[in-house]
């Protein structure tokens, strides 16, 4: 069966750098694209980005351009969320998608951004 | 950038009521690729509609959803206790792939 499991919980300092990461089970990894797709508490979904894991080739939301970067490991079927210059803003739980529509989803990973 | 407005906010209903969520969006979806989710609290949102109007695997037919251009609907026939949650719609027809702000849907 299909599974994306995600990394745990991190902590981290305003201005520091978190990657989060995304391990598929269950399929072909390099035929589906993968997504990451966050959400702030009490909030909706925010659209982040989306890797091709046949190539590695990205597409950014704008918001986003500049501070993230997704990569991919086909070695290990897993992609991975670097976000930098965190601030508070960033504290939500980001979760990978499987392709569009996202029909399978991660866990989620809380990361919260403190002083 | 296309933008998609949920409503009503928040939806108050009773079990076997039928329930009715709409998403508008700023500029035509191509195709009518628009998909909505629902999601419970701690879970991860789960896919429900796809296509506009197709369900995904396993979505009791409860559930529908249709609308073409810039109005789609999710209809909910006859609410069951499980149903509610919040409902979001996601457009995925052009390479931004926004998602609205959400439907509550609560217990009346």
């Amino acid at each position: 069966q299909v599974q994306l499991v995600q990394s745990g919980a991190e902590v981290k300092k305003p201005g520091a750098s978190v990657t989060v990461s995304c391990k598929a089970s269950g399929y072909t990894f390099t035929n589906y694209y993968m997504h990451w797709v966050r959400q702030a508490p009490g909030q909706g979904l925010e659209w982040m980005g989306i890797i091709n894991p046949n190539g590695g080739s990205t597409t950014y939301a704008q918001k986003f351009q500049g501070r993230v970067t997704m990569t991919r490991d086909t070695s290990t079927s897993t992609v991975y969320m670097e976000l930098s210059s965190l601030t508070s803003e960033d504290t939500a739980i980001y979760y990978c998608a499987r392709d569009i529509p996202h029909d399978y989803w991660g866990q989620g990973t809380l990361v919260t951004v403190s002083s | 950038e296309i933008v998609l407005t949920q409503s009503p906010g928040t939806l108050s209903l009773s079990p076997g009521e039928r329930a009715t969520l709409s998403c508008r969006a700023s500029q035509s979806v191509s195709i009518s690729y628009l998909a909505w989710y629902q999601q419970k609290p701690g879970q991860a949102p789960r896919l429900l509609i796809y296509g506009a109007s197709s369900r995904a695997t396993g979505i009791p037919d409860r559930f529908s959803g249709s609308g073409s251009g810039t109005d789609f609907t999710l209809t909910i026939s006859r609410l069951e206790p499980e149903d509610f949650a919040v409902y979001y719609c996601q457009q995925y027809g052009s390479s931004l792939y926004s998602f609205g702000q959400g439907t509550k849907l609560e217990i009346k």
